[in-house]
């Protein structure tokens, strides 16, 4: 069965503090793999899709990496602006285009 | 990108009555996407609307209770009827949006309190 699993559930981080968040996954077959941040009372917002294992994306303080069973989140020197939930969810090459979101971690920045 | 304007943003509902979610695209999409976000859990899809045709279910939800109209390229409903308190969540709508990537857009969401 397809999966998604992220960790840690809640992090919290002084303002600079460097950290990573993780997403492993099992699927069948990896179509591709989605980040997304969700700000409390809104949608979640679209940040990177990785499609192979040793891709990355970078957005500002955010780069997201990719292997063959996880992907990372790396925050470099967050702010307090960058508190959110991150959402992680995979697309399978099963011919569907359904996603499959993980619980998400919820990131506390603190000034 | 595609922007989208979902309402109401939030509702306080009895049970046993119905609620209709409306969710309106700038442009013209196929494929829109109604999701449920429980508390403390991962959006699970409820169904896909294509125009012109019925939406497709995922497992565990039915069209009697998610009734979904699409009447054309930038609008769609999803009803949830006969409500009980526990489906108490927050239901967004989304559609692909092809210039991020396969990445989807999300509307703001609404936020259903059944009490």
């Amino acid at each position: 069965e397809d999966q998604v699993t992220q960790s840690p559930e809640a992090l919290r981080l002084q303002e600079g503090e460097s950290s990573s968040l993780n997403c492993s996954y099992t699927v069948s077959g990896l179509r591709g793999l989605f980040w997304y941040r969700q700000d409390p009372g809104k949608g979640p917002e679209f940040l990177f899709t990785l499609y192979s294992a040793g891709e990355e994306k970078e957005k500002e303080r955010l780069k997201a990496t990719l292997t063959k069973k996880e992907s990372f989140l790396h925050i470099t020197a967050p702010k307090p602006e960058d508190s959110a939930t991150y959402l992680c969810a995979v697309q399978a090459t099963s011919g569907t285009y359904k996603y499959i979101f993980g619980t998400g971690t919820r990131l506390k920045v603190l000034a | 990108s595609a922007v989208i304007s979902q309402k109401p943003s939030r509702d306080i509902c009895q049970r046993g009555t119905s609620l209709t979610i409306q969710c309106q695209v700038d442009s013209q999409v196929t494929m829109m996407f109604w999701y449920r976000q429980q508390p403390g859990q991962s959006l699970t899809l409820i169904a896909t609307a294509n125009q012109g045709s019925e939406a497709t279910y995922e497992s565990g939800f039915v069209i009697d209770k998610f009734p979904i109209s699409r009447p054309n390229l930038t609008f769609s409903t999803l009803t949830v009827s006969n409500m009980s308190p526990e489906d108490s969540s927050i239901y967004l709508c989304s559609v692909a949006d092809r210039g991020r990537n396969d990445g989807y857009t999300f509307g703001s969401g609404t936020r259903l309190t059944v009490v």
